[in-house]
């Protein structure tokens, strides 16, 4: 199974600021993911992150907002921009296994929008 | 498109008793995954068991199985045995093969009562 690491596990940001979430995992992979959990929710996918490309956002979210770096196989960042309250969420990174019958997530970044 | 129904917002179990989780799925792919996974107030998301389409037999995984009925498009989760430290969120998730995107229920908040 893949280990993966977030910071910061969680945060109280003020309005209109940025907060840059880190996604680490213990091996390569080629997808990593990024989704968004707002209270009470299910999960929503934010966005996917190969390496040595752009992003591929999913409907409802746009670059400008949520920025995603991918600088090699083990790493990723997500950045919320320009907070809002309804920005408050959980959000998770997730990386699938070699074979299809796995994926796992990281332990989330609990944000809170003031 | 792709949806997930998971109609028991809130289950209560006893303790040592089996429990069962209902997840239904609407696809039009014929080969895709099916996940479960367990959510405590931590917010990790914690992977159980996972279902091929074209498996014929259910998953089991320790005290977790899968009743996959394919026909009938469900893939409800057993837990058997149930303990204080099940209690928790309880996610469905079905992917299809041809991408990678999750597509999550609304997940089942599961009570442990002793």
């Amino acid at each position: 199974s893949a280990v993966i690491s977030q910071k910061p596990s969680r945060d109280i940001c003020q309005r209109g600021t940025s907060l840059t979430i880190q996604c680490q995992v213990d091996s390569q992979v080629t997808m990593m993911f990024w989704y968004r959990q707002q209270p009470g929710q299910s999960l929503t996918l934010i966005a996917t992150a190969n390496q040595g490309s752009e992003a591929t956002y999913e409907s409802g979210f746009v670059i400008d907002k949520f920025p995603i770096s991918r600088p090699n196989l083990t790493f990723s960042t997500l950045t919320v921009s320009n907070m809002s309250p309804e920005d408050s969420s959980i959000y998770l990174c997730s990386v699938g296994a070699l074979s299809y019958n796995e994926q796992f997530f990281g332990p989330g970044t609990r944000l809170t929008v003031l | 498109a792709q949806k997930i129904t998971q109609t028991q917002p809130g289950m209560f179990v006893q303790e040592k008793e089996a429990v069962t989780l209902d997840c239904t799925y609407d696809t039009s792919d014929q080969s895709y995954g099916l996940f479960w996974y367990k959510q405590p107030s931590s917010g990790e998301m914690i992977f159980l068991i996972y279902q091929g389409s074209y498996d014929e037999q259910n998953a089991t995984e320790g005290r977790y199985s899968l009743n996959f009925q394919k026909a009938r498009k469900s893939a409800n989760l057993v837990i058997s045995a149930s303990q204080l430290g099940d209690s928790a969120m309880y996610f469905c998730a079905m992917r299809p093969n041809t991408g990678n995107q999750f597509y999550f229920g609304t997940g089942t908040s599961l009570t442990v009562i002793p």
